[in-house]
């Protein structure tokens, strides 16, 4: 089993809709993260959560709400989906706490396609 | 601004070597990251580099110096699975992570 897993895998849907990705970790992690990956440009980062009371916005927080239920949930919402929001969705892990590199984890990704 | 750049695309021989560069313009500087990924997963950790100088692991060898802002991934004896992008990450003084774009490696028999 993934030590990050996200749901859905893959999913489509209508402009205007609301959707939410879902993430947990079984890696005991502290901080997560949602990215979205397009195509020639590099991980941008969303929104980020240092622990369970801290929610930060990322560079391209607009249009997206998170939600971190409890240390091992996070979860991603685009309450009106547009065309523009189509894209790789990856949720990631890290723990910087006990002074180890600060390597991010990944979950396998979401591909969410809006029509 | 901050900025990360790297080939789109490179081309290489199974067999051979590969140098995959990666230059940075950050604000500050809290290391360096080199993750893989392969078409349609996840991005995997490969390397983290924060003093200059060469980290040997295996067939994968990553570079840095931090005066010239400048980072290579080194790919010996290449094989075709090794075919994947390769992603370069830099972490700023606020300990966020800029991304590259990425650089696409394609691995001919």
């Amino acid at each position: 089993d993934a030590d990050v897993t996200q749901t859905p895998r893959n999913r489509i849907t209508k402009t205007g809709k609301r959707i939410m990705l879902e993430c947990s970790q079984t890696k005991g992690h502290d901080r997560m993260y949602w990215y979205r990956q397009d195509p020639g440009l590099g991980l941008r980062l969303i929104y980020y959560s240092f622990d369970v009371k801290d929610i930060n916005k990322g560079e391209i927080s607009d249009g997206y709400s998170v939600s971190r239920q409890a240390q091992a949930k996070f979860s991603l919402s685009l309450e009106s989906a547009i065309p523009n929001q189509t894209a790789l969705y990856f949720c990631a892990t890290s723990d910087l706490i006990q002074g180890d590199t600060g390597e991010l984890f990944f979950g396998e990704g979401s591909r969410l396609t809006v029509l | 601004g901050q900025n990360i750049d790297q080939p789109t695309e490179m081309t290489a021989t199974e067999g051979a070597i590969v140098q995959i560069n990666c230059t940075y313009q950050t604000s500050g500087f809290n290391g360096l990251f080199w993750y893989q990924q392969h078409a349609g997963e996840a991005p995997t950790f490969l390397s983290y580099n924060v003093l200059d100088g060469l980290e040997e692991k295996g067939r994968f060898s990553s570079f840095l110096s931090r005066s010239k802002g400048y980072s290579y991934l080194l790919l010996k004896e290449l094989q075709m699975k090794d075919s994947a992008s390769y992603l370069c990450a830099v972490l700023d003084s606020n300990y966020q992570l800029i991304w590259g774009a990425g650089t696409k490696l394609i691995i001919k028999p």
